[in-house]
């Protein structure tokens, strides 16, 4: 079965501290594999994906396909930091499947 | 270049009551879908289509109603609303390769 999960509802980190959201997924294939970003009452936006290896507003992500992880790291959190992020996998039919979100709050 | 937009921003309806979100994309994407988005349940799929004139279930469908007569929109319908139907909507779009693109949501209550 197809599934992305999100362990954590809710993590709080003070500002400063490193931040690791993690992402773990269910997929019989080679995923395509994001991370999406909602700010308060914002739309949902694409942070990152895992194709393109890249940093966005520091922050990183790794694909371990032996772990089946797509971990989202930041070494020193920001209080803009604060949002709910969305770990999210694209199947070879282009559907989309969201894991159930974690909140990110950055405590000064 | 708009992206994704839908209307209405928010909709308040009774009980019986039907509607459509409208949703439009000007990036000549193939494939468009629509998303619940609930407090502890993450978003969930309602419909989804790859093509105009095909379109097809996701994991909440029921009480919903989508039609994709061209590649820039595609419609949701509620039917009949009921307050289980109360929830934030959002319509996406992407092409094969690229992640979604999302629109700012429809923030709807049924009362």
């Amino acid at each position: 079965a197809q599934r992305v999960t999100q362990p954590e509802k809710l993590l709080s980190v003070f500002k400063g501290a490193p931040v690791e959201l993690k992402c773990n997924y269910s997929y019989s294939g080679s995923p395509e594999l994001f991370w999406y970003v909602q700010y308060s009452r914002q739309r949902l936006q694409l942070l990152l994906r895992h194709i393109s290896r890249e940093s966005i507003k520091g922050f990183t992500a790794d694909l371990n396909k032996g772990e089946t992880s797509f971990h989202l790291k930041k070494p020193f959190a920001q209080e803009e930091d604060s949002a709910m992020y969305y770990c999210a996998l694209i199947s070879s039919a282009s559907k989309i499947i969201f894991g159930s979100g974690t909140r990110l709050s950055i405590r000064p | 270049n708009a992206g994704v937009t839908q209307t209405p921003k928010f909709q308040v309806l009774k009980t019986g009551q039907s509607m459509t979100l409208q949703c439009a994309q000007d990036m000549n994407h193939e494939y468009m879908s629509w998303y619940r988005q609930d407090p502890g349940m993450g978003l969930r799929l309602i419909h989804y289509s790859v093509g105009a004139g095909i379109t097809d279930q996701g994991e909440v469908p029921n009480g919903y109603n989508v039609s994709r007569s061209t590649t820039e929109d595609f419609p949701l319908r509620l039917l009949s609303a009921a307050p289980s139907q109360t929830s934030v909507y959002f319509c996406a779009s992407t092409r094969t390769g690229d992640g979604y693109t999302f629109g700012s949501g429809t923030r709807l209550t049924v009362v």
